[in-house]
């Protein structure tokens, strides 16, 4: 059974760099397509990009400018960086599972993320 | 900007059925959007059920079904079960920006 755990600061000044990482635990990361999404509180989901085992990145275009994510396959974890933070970044963070058709099937617990001074 | 609109709350009995919906800002929704549905309870992660419109994973109860519908993908339970009170979304996928974009959730109260 794969499963995915999300780990790193809960806690990030304004203007510096939200940073995630993800470990991939029960299976490969390799031949699927690895997402962060957030959740601020009490709101709805936003798919924040993908990286493709291979490398390739998409993010999505309100947050491009800002954002970076990478993998490390001999690891069997991939990261997000999440630059200039400010308190509307405070969400909770999860990373999920996709494919070329569906996004999601294995997701991890989700980290708070709160972005304060 | 891209938006994806799904009802706010829907109300329904237990045992009854109710559809949900997810339309696009930018037209009507195909197969080529690959829709998605998801559950999630308070404090859980989402949960996926539908994927490419009408498939289910293992773990999704046959109660649950997707589809498209009027030029909008949609999520229809049947025999709705008291523990199906949850908020569900949407999920498309653009492909000439390679995006995918979330809708605002629907609130399914069962009463």
């Amino acid at each position: 059974q794969m499963q995915l755990q999300e780990s790193g600061p809960g806690l990030v000044k304004p203007s510096e760099t939200l940073s995630l990482t993800c470990t991939v635990s029960g299976g490969s990361i390799s031949s699927y397509y690895w997402n962060w999404i957030r959740q601020p509180p009490g709101k709805g989901l936003e798919w924040i990009g993908y990286i493709y085992y291979s490398g390739s990145t998409n993010y999505n275009p309100s947050l491009k400018s800002r954002v970076s994510i990478s993998v490390d396959t001999s690891k069997n974890q991939f990261s997000l960086k999440l630059s200039s933070v400010t308190a509307a970044d405070t969400a909770v963070y999860y990373c999920a599972r996709g494919h070329i058709d569906s996004m999601g099937d294995y997701w991890g617990q989700g980290t708070l993320v709160t972005v304060s001074s | 900007q891209t938006v994806v609109t799904q009802e706010p709350s829907l109300t329904v009995s237990p045992g009854g059925t109710v559809t949900l919906t997810c339309a696009s800002s930018t037209g009507a929704v195909t197969s080529a959007y690959y829709p998605n549905w998801f559950q999630q309870k308070p404090g859980q992660a989402p949960r996926a059920l539908i994927y490419s419109t009408g498939n289910k994973h293992s773990w999704t109860p046959a109660r649950f079904s997707g589809s498209l519908l009027g030029g909008k993908a949609a999520l229809t339970l049947s025999g709705v079960q008291p523990e199906d009170e949850a908020e569900y979304y949407c999920l498309l996928y653009y492909g000439g920006a390679q995006n995918w974009v979330f809708g605002g959730g629907t609130k399914l109260t069962v009463l």
